[in-house]
């Protein structure tokens, strides 16, 4: 089955404990995103990555790292989170688009982890 | 970063209505997706638009994508309970495919 899996799912810690939330997607696609989603802000891009060791800053990329050693892995990093790092967070991702076009193949997203910092 | 403006943020219909929502910006988009978010999941995408004028179909949604490419519309005829969600606009300029910019939602209730 086409999946994007992300692990925790729920998560509370402290703040500046580093964390780690893993992504893993088995359709072999070239793009993979991270989005934190807030109420009333919609999702906000953290980081993309267009291809194995390929990354980019999204919208709000502060305090977040990313890393893309394999093409199905995209783990998100807080090296040291604050309490407005709590927030829901997806990962996604979809192929390359055709060469010489921008039409966006569907961007499947993962369940969702809901990270709490105190 | 730049956002779209999606409006209404919410509705309250009744079932059998029809619902119409729209995203706006200021810049030019190459792109518009569409998509719907069930509680505790994430979001699906629903139709994709590439073309200024494109107006696209899927079932009892239609969706279009603005002259201008700075604008959007999605609406859902003859609403039923199980379309009750979010719905989320995306645009996404030139060739950045992994960088799509979301509206703030557009919260769906259906009532029976």
């Amino acid at each position: 089955e086409a999946q994007v899996t992300q692990n925790p799912r729920y998560l509370i810690t402290v703040t500046g404990k580093k964390l780690t939330v893993t992504c893993s997607q088995n359709m072999n696609h070239e793009y993979m995103s991270w989005y934190r989603q807030d109420p009333g802000l919609g999702l906000r891009q953290i980081y993309y990555s267009m291809n194995v060791e390929v990354t980019d800053k999204g919208d709000v990329p502060e305090g977040y790292k990313v890393s893309r050693k394999e093409k199905r892995n995209f783990p998100l990093i807080l090296e040291s989170p604050s309490p407005n790092q709590t927030s829901l967070y997806f990962c996604a991702s979809n192929r390359r688009p055709p060469s010489g076009t921008s039409h966006t193949d569907t961007q499947y997203f993962g369940p969702g982890t809901r990270l709490t910092v105190l | 970063g730049q956002q779209l403006n999606q409006s209404p943020q919410s509705m309250f219909i009744q079932e059998g209505e029809d619902v119409s929502m729209n995203c706006t910006s200021s810049s030019i988009f190459n792109t518009w997706l569409w998509y719907k978010q069930d509680p505790g999941e994430g979001p699906v995408l629903l139709i994709a638009l590439y073309k200024a004028g494109e107006l696209t179909s899927n079932g009892r949604l239609t969706a279009q994508f603005g002259i201008t490419r700075k604008d959007s519309f999605l609406n859902i005829s003859a609403s039923i309970p199980s379309d009750v969600g979010i719905y989320f606009c995306a645009g996404l300029r030139g060739n950045q495919g992994g960088k799509l910019i979301f509206g703030q939602g557009t919260e769906l209730s259906v009532k029976p």
